[in-house]
């Protein structure tokens, strides 16, 4: 049980076209739902966090507009990269949580986004 | 700034030895986690150690923190070549947070 999904797992975009990363509980309803950014060989960087039909709350420095985040349901949250750009190119990775999320996540399998 | 930082950076150890990573942080919490990262996958969580706790133990993990230093550690005893990954600390912080902050992360490599 407690499995997150992500899709896709690798993209890769022109500059300037908009990519949507969704990010899926499978076997739980998800009250919570965080969005991390992770370049090569360093640590997770919280993007935002997300509660279901609430606007999501962006981590200082993190430009709302370009990330946009939708959690249309207790299962679905998406991301999307606006007008990418070359250093929007990371590894995008979500989480899942069922109640209290400073206990309990569940991490999706991540995506990497290539921008052009 | 990041709530986490440990030590080692990376870990290079023979398979059946014992690696030990460090992770410090710097405000009040409450809990501490630790967190397994396979190159290029996501993170598998490990093991949750609260802030009245000073010990805990699951399988080959053994766990310890000490509030008063705002340190923990994370022992992996007799070490197999799949224990080759990213080791990441998060913290909790109180005051109404959802969420955890993590550590700069571990790098170990178990050589068979």
């Amino acid at each position: 049980g407690a499995v997150v999904s992500q899709h896709p797992s690798w993209v890769i975009c022109k500059s300037g076209t908009s990519v949507k990363i969704e990010c899926r509980s499978l076997d739980f309803q998800a009250t919570t739902m965080f969005w991390y950014r992770q370049f090569p060989k360093q640590s997770l960087m919280l993007m935002a966090t997300s509660n279901e039909g609430s606007k999501a709350t962006y981590e200082q420095g993190v430009e709302k507009d370009k990330f946009l985040i939708n959690h249309a349901s207790l299962t679905l949250s998406t991301l999307t990269v606006t007008s990418a750009h070359p250093e929007d190119s990371s590894f995008y990775i979500c989480s899942a949580s069922p109640g209290n999320p400073q206990e309990t996540q569940y991490f999706g399998p991540g995506t990497r986004l290539l921008v052009l | 700034s990041q709530q986490g930082e440990e030590d080692p950076q990376a870990l290079s150890i023979q398979e059946g030895e014992n690696a030990t990573m460090n992770c410090s942080y710097k405000t009040s919490i409450n809990n501490l986690q630790w967190y397994r990262q396979n190159s290029g996958r996501g993170l598998v969580h490990l093991i949750l150690i609260r802030s009245n706790e000073r010990e805990k133990h699951s399988g080959r993990l053994r766990v310890t923190l000490d509030t008063s230093k705002k340190s923990s550690s994370l022992l992996i005893t007799a070490s197999r070549a799949a224990d080759t990954a990213s080791y990441f600390c998060a913290t909790a912080r109180p005051g109404g947070y959802q969420k955890v902050t993590f550590g700069t992360g571990t790098k170990l490599q178990v050589i068979p």
